[in-house]
């Protein structure tokens, strides 16, 4: 059974730092592309970042680029996602998701298995 | 960047009705077009890929239809599990979601 768990998540202030991570279990991790999705609250869901199966290759939304970094250790089966500059705007439940292909958004590629999130309140 | 618009935004069904959504892209994203169900406090559960591929496990009373710019999600019977906010997100290039369409009991 595919399974992730997302932590890390916590109040933080703005201008400040976290490090979320997303433990992965009951399929080959290094043979999928991962990303990190955000939904704020009572809103929609934004794409943040994505990872090829190797780490190699990185994609990242424009509201994010510049200060998110994501990254992976296949040793670990764990991504990751480090989060600096946050701003208010960045308050969400941050979900990681399993891609459907090894290649990062490439062919008919979907989100097929979420984990259960973790919340990022960022506030003074 | 591509637009993604689902309509309606809300709607209020009862057990047993045919359920339709729609989701507009902003150009033509051929088939490339995925459909996830959201219940609260919960994440999203892929329903449908590449428009009308039905994920597996999930019953047959979903189903996806359209291409180009113009697609559909259609509940056959609602069932009371099936009330939840229901999300498109096209794959044509990075992911973007429509806005959601929550499917409350009438």
């Amino acid at each position: 059974e595919v399974q992730l768990v997302e932590s890390g998540g916590g109040l933080v202030q703005p201008g400040g730092s976290l490090r979320l991570s997303c433990a992965a279990s009951g399929f080959t991790f290094s043979s999928y592309a991962m990303s990190w999705v955000r939904q704020a609250p009572g809103k929609g869901l934004e794409w943040v970042s994505a990872i090829s199966g190797s780490g190699g290759s990185t994609y990242y939304a424009d509201s994010v680029k510049g200060r998110f970094t994501i990254s992976r250790d296949n040793s670990k089966n764990t991504l990751y996602l480090q989060m600096n500059s946050l701003r208010a705007d960045d308050t969400a439940v941050y979900y990681c998701a399993k891609e459907s292909g090894y290649d990062i958004l490439t062919g008919y590629y979907r989100f097929d298995y979420w984990g259960q999130g973790t919340l990022v309140p960022v506030s003074s | 960047d591509i637009q993604m618009t689902q309509s309606p935004s809300s709607l209020s069904a009862s057990v047993g009705d045919r359920v339709t959504i729609t989701c507009r892209a902003s150009q033509s994203i051929s088939s490339y077009l995925n459909w996830y169900q959201q219940k609260p406090g919960k994440a999203p559960k892929l329903l449908i890929y590449a428009a009308s591929s039905l994920q597996s496990g999930v019953p047959s009373r979903f189903s996806g239809s359209g291409s180009g710019t113009d697609f559909t999600l259609t509940i056959s019977s609602l069932q009371p599990e099936d009330f939840a906010t229901y999300y498109c997100q096209q794959s044509y290039s990075a992911p973007i979601f429509g806005g959601g369409t929550k499917v409350e009991i009438k």
